[in-house]
């Protein structure tokens, strides 16, 4: 069964910062890799998907990366804004399709 | 863009009581999707249904029931509200096409079961 973990569950940076969020999953065999961004109360939004036989994916500040054989992906904010605060999930699509599996979050603050 | 819609923001219902949630996507999207969200648990899928009147079990069916009648809409059904039902439900959709299609995500409805 996949499991989808990203470390730290939290995370604060000032403003103008680069920052890396981390995600990992342990079944390889994965249709894709998918990130989504959720501010507090609301549903998620989609940012960036790589499919599984990408390695990145960008757009604007925002740059996905995907490693399969270590079961890694990454998510590079560049310059970091007030308003990129907010959750960072990561999902996966695995085998048979459909179902993603999801990570707990990296809740992001970014401060002034 | 996509838009997916659902019928509430906030619901509070009593033990025992029928509930409905409603979605609603408007990209002609052969697949729909439920989930719930809970602190520490993250995003767990009850349903989802790939065309009309068909519907799989995700990971916690227990206590729901789905209905797609429309392609545009996706019901989840609590036949009898408990207050471990209490959360947020969120629903989705995609295109048919496993592998390269993003799922899209409604805003959500924060439901409490007293």
């Amino acid at each position: 069964k996949q499991e989808v973990t990203q470390i730290p569950a939290a995370l604060s940076v000032p403003e103008g910062e680069n920052l890396v969020l981390n995600c990992s999953f342990t079944d390889s065999a994965i249709y894709n890799l998918q990130w989504f961004r959720q501010d507090p109360g609301k549903g998620l939004t989609s940012l960036l998907l790589i499919q599984s036989s990408q390695r990145e994916q960008t757009s604007g500040r925002l740059n996905a990366s995907l490693d399969k054989s270590s079961g890694r992906s990454t998510l590079y904010i560049a310059a970091s804004q007030p308003g990129d605060s907010a959750t960072y999930l990561c999902a996966s699509e695995g085998g048979g399709g459909n179902k993603l599996t999801f990570g707990t979050g990296t809740q992001l603050k970014v401060e002034l | 863009d996509v838009k997916v819609t659902q019928s509430s923001r906030y619901l509070v219902k009593r033990t025992g009581e029928k509930v409905f949630l409603e979605c609603v996507q408007d990209m002609d999207h052969e697949n729909m999707f439920w989930y719930r969200q809970d602190p520490g648990l993250g995003l767990r899928l009850i349903y989802f249904s790939y065309d009309v009147k068909m519907k799989e079990k995700g990971d916690i069916p227990e206590g729901y029931s789905v209905s797609r009648e429309k392609k545009e809409r996706f019901s989840l059904i609590l036949e009898s509200a408990s207050t471990n039902q209490t959360s947020m439900y969120l629903c989705a959709s995609r295109r048919r096409l496993a592998g390269d299609n993003e799922q899209f995500f409604g805003p959500g409805t924060r439901l409490t079961v007293l």
